[in-house]
This record gives structure tokens, C-alpha cells and sequence, in this order.
């Protein structure tokens, strides 16, 4: 048990569905992270929250929306996805805010596998 | 030219044996370095900090060579339980708080 906890573990949803991941750290960190995992991919950083404010997006397309409502909480809102969306959505958190040292040590909930029919 | 490089394997070796595997990175502003572990259908976990000097933690060394703009990761005595990826992680330094993953290395311990 990391300390990250992710809900739901899979998923399966239409293309015009809408459905939310939901990601609570209980580490007292204070940043957050949404990654994808695709098969024969390295992970790809979605969306990064350093105390509750976003800093970077990497141009990920709007029909996901992050939302981060506290340092605990992080959700990842779905919308009218496309089949080459389905993959592995993992949340990590960090005790740093910035990229030096040893602070952005990441911890990984089990993540949410995605299916998109 | 990608950013975190690795030999995806798999390397396949038997139980006992010693196995080494590197990654490259481009950034050579990189300031810090991680290797993490990753079990099949599981999420990534911290396996060590790569330091400056290099680094042992029982039967996993690590080393950084920054001319190279390479890290390692030494297995001794390896076990059927190492069977899994090992990705190598890059902390670029950019704005973005995050981290930059390789692809993995997919490693099989053999009985």
C-alpha cells in the first residue's frame, strides 16, 4: 500500500460516455500527478498540480479535465473519449513542488485501467 | 532524439546470475535520477535513488555517469522475484514538476 489510492481499477465506457477517475493521496504530499500508461509507451505526464494549482498540461486533449479540489484529492474527468484513449491512468504524488533534489520522489496509486469501446 | 533511452529486452537470465542493464538520457541538466520497478499489470514503485558517487542497496547497485549521460543498474545474485520492468526515471529540471520515464526494461529471471 503506497498511499495513493485510485478508484475505480477498471473501466469500461463508451465513446460517449462521461466518467470521472478519482485519485487520494494520505502521504501529506503536496503535488499531484495524472499519467498515461499505453502499452509500448513509456508513462506520459497528463497533468501536474503543485499545491492545488496546475502547472503544466503537456497538451493533453480537452476531453479529459483534471481537477484537483484539495492537496488530497485529484480527479480526472472523461468525456466523448476515443478508442486510443483506453490505457492504464496512473496518479502519483510528491512531497516536492519543484524539481530539485530528492523531493519529487513520485509514489503511484494501482492506477485505473481504461477501456474505451 | 528521445529523451530517456533503454533496451526494452527481454533479458532473459537465470536465477543467480548477475545482470546489468543502462539508460541514457539527452538532458544533461538532469539533476536527478531514479530507477523504479514496475510488476506486470502493477503501478510503478521506487526501487533506489541513483546518486552522484553511485549507490548500493544489497544486491542492486546503481551509478550515474554524467560525461556519458548514463545511469546503470547492476542485479547480483539475482532471484525469480526480480522477474519484472525496471524503468529508468529522469528528473529533467523542467517546469513541469514531473519525471521523465523510459520505456523499461523488461527483465525474466529463469529457474
Amino acid at each position: 500500500e503506497t498511499g495513493v489510492t485510485q478508484t475505480p481499477r477498471h473501466l469500461v465506457m463508451g465513446m460517449t460516455n462521461k466518467k470521472s477517475l478519482k485519485c487520494e493521496q494520505h502521504l501529506g504530499h503536496n503535488a499531484m500527478y495524472w499519467y498515461k500508461q499505453s502499452a509500448k509507451k513509456p508513462l506520459e505526464l497528463m497533468f501536474v498540480y503543485s499545491l492545488e494549482e496546475r502547472v503544466e498540461n503537456n497538451s493533453v486533449p480537452s476531453r479529459f479535465s483534471p481537477e484537483c479540489p484539495n492537496s488530497s484529492h485529484l480527479f480526472l474527468h472523461l468525456h466523448t473519449l476515443q478508442p486510443e484513449d483506453s490505457a492504464l491512468y496512473l496518479c502519483a504524488s510528491s512531497q516536492g513542488t519543484s524539481g530539485r533534489a530528492w523531493g519529487n520522489i513520485q509514489y503511484f496509486g494501482a492506477g485505473t485501467r481504461l477501456s474505451v469501446l | 532524439r528521445k529523451e530517456v533511452e533503454q533496451d526494452p529486452g527481454p533479458f532473459n537470465v537465470p536465477e543467480g546470475a548477475t545482470v546489468a542493464f543502462n539508460c541514457t538520457y539527452s538532458n544533461s541538466a538532469s539533476q536527478s535520477f531514479f530507477w523504479y520497478r514496475q510488476d506486470c499489470r502493477k503501478e510503478p514503485k521506487l526501487l533506489m535513488s541513483v546518486y552522484s558517487s553511485g549507490n548500493e542497496d544489497g544486491r542492486f547497485t546503481a551509478q550515474l555517469n554524467r560525461a556519458s549521460q548514463y545511469i546503470s543498474l547492476l542485479i547480483r545474485d539475482s532471484k525469480l522475484s526480480d522477474s519484472a520492468t525496471y524503468l529508468c526515471v529522469v528528473d529533467s529540471g523542467g517546469g513541469a514538476d514531473g519525471l521523465t520515464f523510459g520505456k523499461g526494461t523488461h527483465l525474466i529471471i529463469q529457474p
